[in-house]
């Protein structure tokens, strides 16, 4: 069964104190992580999609990097906009493209 | 512009009533998907559709019913609506490389 992890579940910064998110995953080959930003009351975000071990990603201050059993969101000196809710799934090589979301990481940036 | 919309955005209905949720995407998309989310908790698939006249139940067992009769139009349906139904449900499209593109979510409450 496919599994997300994500930790910590929640995280408070203070602006400009950079910090990483951690998403560690089993699936049964993986075809895809998927990074997402969700703000209270409203749909996921989409972020980043990451395939392979060794990938990175980059928007603005976020990071997303991928080994084989784990994935990290770097944020680097967030601002108080960057305060959401992060979430991570995963799409097996099943075939299909359901995808199984961990929890989220709760993120609250401090001005 | 593309985007996948969702009505209504709040509902509040009483115990043994009928109701529609309904999401539609000018995304070109021909996959869409509807999750449960309760606070603080994971998104769980409940149904998904591939394409017209095509649906298949999530992982989540739910007692909701849908219908994909036009590529950009994917309504949930309850028949008999009780408390244990009150949460967030939040819809989703994708293309084949497997990004999900979410609708803002409906909030229903079951008094």
């Amino acid at each position: 069964e496919d599994q997300v992890t994500q930790s910590p579940e929640a995280l408070r910064l203070q602006e400009g104190e950079s910090s990483s998110l951690n998403c560690s995953y089993t699936v049964s080959g993986l075809r895809g992580l998927f990074w997402y930003r969700q703000d209270p009351g409203k749909g996921p975000e989409f972020l980043f999609t990451l395939y392979s071990a060794g990938e990175e990603k980059e928007k603005e201050r976020l990071k997303a990097t991928l080994t084989k059993k784990e994935s990290f969101l770097h944020i680097t000196a967030p601002k108080p906009e960057d305060s959401a809710t992060y979430l991570c799934a995963v799409r097996p090589n099943s075939g299909y493209s359901t995808l199984t979301f961990g929890k989220g990481t709760m993120l609250l940036v401090s001005p | 512009e593309a985007d996948i919309y969702q009505t209504p955005r709040y509902l509040v209905i009483g115990t043994g009533k009928k109701i529609t949720l309904e999401c539609s995407q000018t995304m070109g998309h021909d996959k869409m998907y509807w999750y449960q989310q309760d606070p603080g908790m994971e998104l769980h698939l409940i149904h998904y559709s591939y394409g017209v006249n095509s649906t298949e139940k999530g992982d989540l067992s739910s007692e909701s019913t849908v219908s994909r009769i036009r590529t950009e139009h994917f309504p949930l349906t309850l028949e008999s609506a009780r408390p244990s139904h009150t949460s967030q449900y939040l819809c989703a499209s994708s293309e084949s490389s497997g990004e999900q593109y979410f609708g803002p979510g409906t909030r229903l409450t079951v008094t």
